[in-house]
């Protein structure tokens, strides 16, 4: 079983739809979660933090469920330009450190 | 404010050849990390620092050596190349305190091509 698993996409939506991505986590180690997006032939770029039981930017809204280990995240509204891949990220603190990047979820808006 | 830079942007190399790619970033983050990614796959961790002068390996080390004699450089080097290793090579750094790592921001990324 991976450490970081996402829905495997892709998710084809028209514009205005809301869409929402979860990310499951295996180690109960974790300790910080993020999302990020990529656009093709880019770099990922931070989408938000995922520090305590969840926070809102605008059209996004992620949560976090320690119980259940997931992340989810939520993209109301859609527009055309939320095309992307989303990442979600967890922070695992192993006595180190150890960041696992889940293999992303594709994202098509479509007018 | 740069962020984070990674030089250069594209290479071709022939097998065998040796190459370094460069990391800088101006954020003062102490912990700096080197990934590649393929088509179709995600991140995976090559080597990372947690500050100057310490260097530890990642998810897939071989065939890379890295050095960060300052904090704000972090290098990756392939000192025998091969067509395995091409990929899209990204560089991102991150701020730590007490014993937790927060986001990481990310370079461009260098386009590396062995043939």
């Amino acid at each position: 079983r991976k450490e970081v698993e996402q829905d495997p996409g892709p998710f084809n939506v028209p514009e205005g739809a809301t869409v929402a991505f979860n990310c499951t986590y295996s180690n109960s180690a974790s300790q910080s979660f993020f999302w990020y997006r990529q656009d093709c032939r880019k770099e990922p770029k931070l989408l938000m933090s995922v520090y305590s039981s969840g926070n809102e930017d605008g059209r996004f809204t992620a949560q976090l469920n320690r119980a259940s280990q997931y992340i989810s995240l939520l993209i109301r509204d859609s527009k055309l330009s939320d095309s992307a891949t989303y990442l979600c990220v967890v922070n695992i603190r192993t006595g180190g450190f150890k960041t696992i990047f889940g293999a992303g979820t594709r994202l098509f808006v479509k007018a | 404010n740069a962020g984070v830079t990674q030089t250069p942007k594209f290479r071709v190399l022939k097998t065998g050849q040796s190459m370094t790619l460069l990391c800088a970033q101006d954020m003062n983050h102490e912990y700096m990390y080197w990934y590649r990614q393929d088509p179709g796959m995600g991140l995976r961790l090559i080597h990372y620092s947690v500050g100057e002068g310490t260097t530890a390996k990642g998810e897939v080390p071989d065939g890379y050596n890295v050095s960060r004699l300052k904090k704000q450089n972090f290098l990756l080097g392939l000192e025998s190349a091969a067509p395995s290793q091409t990929s899209v090579y990204f560089c991102a750094s991150s701020y730590s305190r007490a014993e937790m790592t927060y986001e990481q921001y990310f370079g461009p990324g260098t386009r590396l091509t062995v043939t």
